[in-house]
């Protein structure tokens, strides 16, 4: 098993630039999570998807910002337009719906400079 | 919703000490609670979790205890190591699949 996949490993980009982060979950898994990191704020839920459908994206900054789960292996989260303060470590992670808890990627750094 | 408070923020300790990391949640439905580490440039990883139904759940050099009364767990790493060094989080959940509340991490140092 490969764990959970996302890509890019760094990003860097101008203020004003569409930014797609993508994530693989872990096969079989039916729920899926991104989460923003920063020292501030440490790990923030962004949103989550049960069985590629999205459950809550309260925690979703603003409307610059979407997620997508089109099928069961795969997702993305889009920012357009960047701001440097979205500069930040951002983390998927899968889970079974029973059993053990999150598996995250290795995360994406995004820069908005 | 959950609210979970960690304690200490950072925490240094002497290789072959002990550390301890604690922290309380709110809601009373909560019954899933996992540990994390994360090291420096890479994502948490699940190191110990423990149900409700269990009060004390040990693996190797690592122990998590649960007063489900008291609304509190912790984390015990005993003989610690250089390489235990590294941000710890705890969480708590009423379920699985839905998320997890995270506390808001603990960077221990171990000193070699």
């Amino acid at each position: 098993d490969a764990g959970v996949i996302q890509s890019p490993r760094h990003e860097v980009t101008e203020m004003g630039q569409e930014v797609t982060l993508r994530c693989k979950p872990i096969s079989g898994h039916n729920s899926l999570f991104w989460y923003r990191q920063t020292m501030m704020r440490g790990l923030e839920l962004l949103i989550y998807f049960n069985n590629n459908v999205p459950i809550d994206d309260s925690g979703m900054p603003e409307d610059r910002f979407s997620a997508k789960m089109p099928n069961a292996s795969f997702s993305t989260l889009k920012i357009q337009p960047s701001e440097p303060r979205d500069s930040a470590v951002y983390f998927c992670a899968s889970s079974p719906r029973t059993g053990k808890g999150y598996t995250f990627g290795s995360g994406t750094r995004l820069t908005v400079v | 919703g959950e609210n979970v408070e960690q304690h200490p923020s950072t925490l240094s300790v002497q290789e072959g000490d002990s550390a301890v990391i604690k922290c309380t949640y709110s809601d009373s439905a909560s019954n899933y609670f996992p540990w994390y580490k994360q090291e420096l440039g890479k994502g948490p990883q699940l190191i110990i979790d423990i149900r409700s139904n269990v009060g004390e759940k040990k693996d190797q050099r690592i122990a998590v205890t649960l007063n489900k009364t008291a609304k509190h767990f912790s984390l015990h790493i005993t003989e610690t190591q250089p390489e235990d060094s590294a941000v710890y989080f705890c969480a708590a959940t009423p379920n699985t699949g839905n998320q997890f509340y995270f506390g808001t991490g603990t960077s221990l140092t171990v000193i070699p």
